[in-house]
């Protein structure tokens, strides 16, 4: 069973904000959100993660709610180079028992930045 | 550093030939994960490993499939035989200490015909 649940796709005006939705309702008290995005034929990429409050970096802000079950995504200024699928993972870290599972990739949104 | 290196990039091999992949991980990392990518299935964790011992290996999806990592430096996923089903992209990603983030290498597009 998929641990989140995300649109299958989304379109945002390039110089907007781009905000992508993920719901995570059985999200454990000790797993992690973690945020990749995979621009076509490459690598997936690490965006952001958290636990509990939100983050931000150079490339994008992250933000739970309070009881995370859900979390929100959000590229502040984007641009053509953002069309990607971004993935919301939630994860134990590994070694800590109750089938611990890396990081396990789910369908992804795929994000298209129009001009 | 340049990253994860995978090789080869491209490989195309006949069905029931034995198939090693390779990876490189980014020195000093303690985590390397193996993934394959199909457009039917997505991104599947096939394997991972914490300070070169396999950790959880749930994924590999049978018997025909078998990784390694012999130091901290090298590791290889073997198919033998390949079939047609195994055509995917295969990622190798590593990482430092958890919860971080995973670098991925460029994969390796494997097609068994």
């Amino acid at each position: 069973d998929a641990k989140t649940t995300q649109p299958t796709s989304m379109d945002c005006a390039e110089g907007r904000a781009a905000n992508l939705p993920c719901n995570h309702s059985t999200i454990s008290g000790n797993e992690y959100v973690y945020w990749y995005r995979q621009i076509h034929s490459q690598g997936p990429q690490y965006i952001i993660h958290g636990l509990k409050n939100n983050e931000t970096n150079e490339m994008a802000s992250l933000i739970i709610t309070e009881d995370r079950k859900s979390s929100t995504l959000i590229l502040p200024h984007a641009t053509l180079r953002d069309t990607a699928v971004y993935y919301c993972i939630v994860s134990l870290p590994p070694l800590s028992g109750g089938g611990a599972d890396g990081l396990t990739f789910g369908k992804g949104t795929h994000l298209i930045i129009q001009p | 550093d340049a990253g994860v290196i995978q090789s080869p990039r491209h490989e195309v091999t006949e069905m029931g030939q034995e198939v090693t992949l390779r990876c490189k991980p980014i020195s000093g990392h303690d985590y390397l994960f193996w993934y394959r990518q199909t457009m039917m299935r997505g991104l599947e964790l096939l394997i991972y490993f914490n300070n070169n011992v396999p950790i959880d290996d749930s994924g590999m999806p049978e018997d025909r499939f078998s990784a390694k990592m012999p130091n901290a430096s090298f590791s290889t996923l073997k198919i033998q035989p390949s079939e047609p089903r195994d055509s995917a992209v295969y990622f190798c990603a590593s990482s430092s200490g958890w919860p971080t983030e995973a670098f991925f290498g460029q994969g390796t597009r494997l097609t068994v015909v």
